[in-house]
């Protein structure tokens, strides 16, 4: 089944450390796309990339990183900078194209303790 | 930056009522725009896109009024599981924007 794989679902990290997402996708998608979501919030996009070896800061960049080095994946950094990284992590792909939808991955819930 | 704004609600519905919400947008230029629905502590997940014409899906009615600049969900005969948070959203260049949602709770 095609789709967005994000792990791990949970994620432990310790002030101080940094910590790295998964997002892969098999859908064939040019598109993808890193939000952040708090409680009772919305989603505020971190980074996107349209294209390989190509990728553009979002809203709330600051104390995150990004690699696009094959289509199908775009793994996110949470670094030590960012000063709440507790959050709700959730990867998104689409085609692409500007009118198409997005589609989701289950979504990485990252608490730092 | 250009914005999606929605009424956070929550809105509490009796089961079987008819509900609407929107979403209002200021990017004119976009074609298309998306309705998402989004359960406690999980992913959302499509559940209609919206074009010039609008788009129904058997209880579930999507709308477009460019004029006015907004969209609007309109779920008839409303059952318990449609208790969720509805996310509109608008691609907005390379990206796609998202509303903070309407919460929506149906009350038996």
């Amino acid at each position: 089944d095609g789709g967005i794989t994000q792990s791990p679902k949970y994620l432990f990290r310790k002030e101080g450390q940094n910590v790295t997402l998964s997002c892969e996708q098999n859908l064939n998608h040019d598109a993808m796309y890193w939000y952040r979501q708090d409680p009772g919030q919305g989603l505020r996009l971190i980074y996107y990339s349209q294209i390989v070896n190509d990728f553009q800061k979002g809203d709330i960049a600051e104390g995150y990183s990004v690699s696009r080095e094959k289509k199908e994946s775009f793994p996110l950094t949470v670094t030590s900078a960012q000063k709440n990284p507790t959050a709700f992590y959730l990867c998104a792909s689409s085609t692409g194209t500007g009118y198409t939808e997005a589609f989701f991955g289950q979504g990485t819930r990252l608490t730092v303790v | 930056r250009k914005e999606v704004e929605q009424d956070p609600g929550p809105f509490n519905v009796p089961e079987g009522a008819t509900v609407a919400f929107n979403c209002t947008y200021s990017n004119s230029a976009s074609q298309s725009f998306f309705w998402y629905r989004q359960d406690c502590r999980k992913e959302p997940k499509l559940l209609m896109s919206v074009y010039s014409s609008g788009n129904e899906d058997g209880r579930f009615t999507a709308q477009l009024n460019r004029a006015s600049q907004y969209i609007s969900l309109l779920i008839r005969d409303s059952k318990l599981s449609d208790s969720a948070t509805y996310l509109c959203a608008q691609p907005q260049d390379d990206k796609i924007i998202f509303g903070k949602g309407t919460r929506l709770h149906i009350l038996p």
